[in-house]
């Protein structure tokens, strides 16, 4: 039972590039959710899928795009990556109802130069 | 706008000392609140309350929940260097789309020494 998993754990990219960031989770859980964390800036929700078939906004969703392609993966997309974007992602997930508990993956680090 | 306020930002201490880290929070539709720790990764969780005045406790780690004045603290007794991390606030909310997503403090940064 791996929980969430995301991959790359590290990335570089270069202004303008594009990149997909891939998060799953092997709990049966139905949200799932991407944040950015910055230095004293907390955890920023970008997107979430609250079920399979959905997506919706966060607080920070410009310049992100994302897919929930079944209901294990959950990906998070940069069309044309600018420094800005330059943060730690991670992706969480729990379940739908009974718990607010989100379980964090161990977040993939990304340098936008 | 909904906001979680977490202080202080950051606590040095030495080892056997307690700490108390403080959560306020304005936040419509509360529906829990949650305390994570953040080493070098991934947050991990650590408790969740929903109820005021009912502590919640694990080992040497306990929190409580004060729903009329909107705060909550999370108490650790006898520190060790291992305690040292990241402590995250996060508060729930009830309402609409927005059902189960969570609003987070920007953290308390403590740091334990030998």
């Amino acid at each position: 039972n791996a929980g969430v998993t995301q991959t790359p754990k590290f990335q570089v990219l270069k202004t303008g590039q594009s990149m997909t960031l891939q998060c799953a989770q092997d709990m049966n859980h139905n949200s799932m959710y991407w944040y950015r964390q910055d230095p004293g800036m907390g955890l920023r929700l970008i997107y979430y899928s609250a079920s399979e078939g959905t997506t919706d906004k966060g607080e920070v969703p410009n310049g992100y795009n994302v897919s929930r392609l079944n209901k294990r993966e959950f990906s998070l997309r940069l069309e044309s990556a600018a420094p800005s974007q330059t943060s730690v992602y991670f992706c969480a997930s729990k379940m739908v109802s009974g718990t607010d508990t989100q379980y964090f993956g161990p977040g993939t680090r990304l340098t936008v130069l | 706008e909904d906001k979680v306020v977490q202080s202080p930002l950051s606590l040095v201490v030495h080892e056997g000392d307690t700490v108390t880290l403080n959560c306020s929070y304005e936040v419509t539709n509360f529906r829990s609140l949650l305390w994570y720790k953040q080493e070098k990764k991934a947050p991990t969780f650590l408790f969740m309350l929903t109820s005021s005045g009912i502590e919640k406790k694990s080992g040497r780690l306990s929190s409580i929940l004060d729903k009329k004045e909107l705060f909550s603290i999370l108490n650790i007794t006898a520190t060790q260097t291992g305690d040292s991390a990241v402590y995250l606030c996060a508060v729930g909310r009830n309402y609409g789309g927005s059902q189960g997503n969570l609003i987070f403090g920007k953290g308390t940064k403590l740091s334990v020494k030998p």
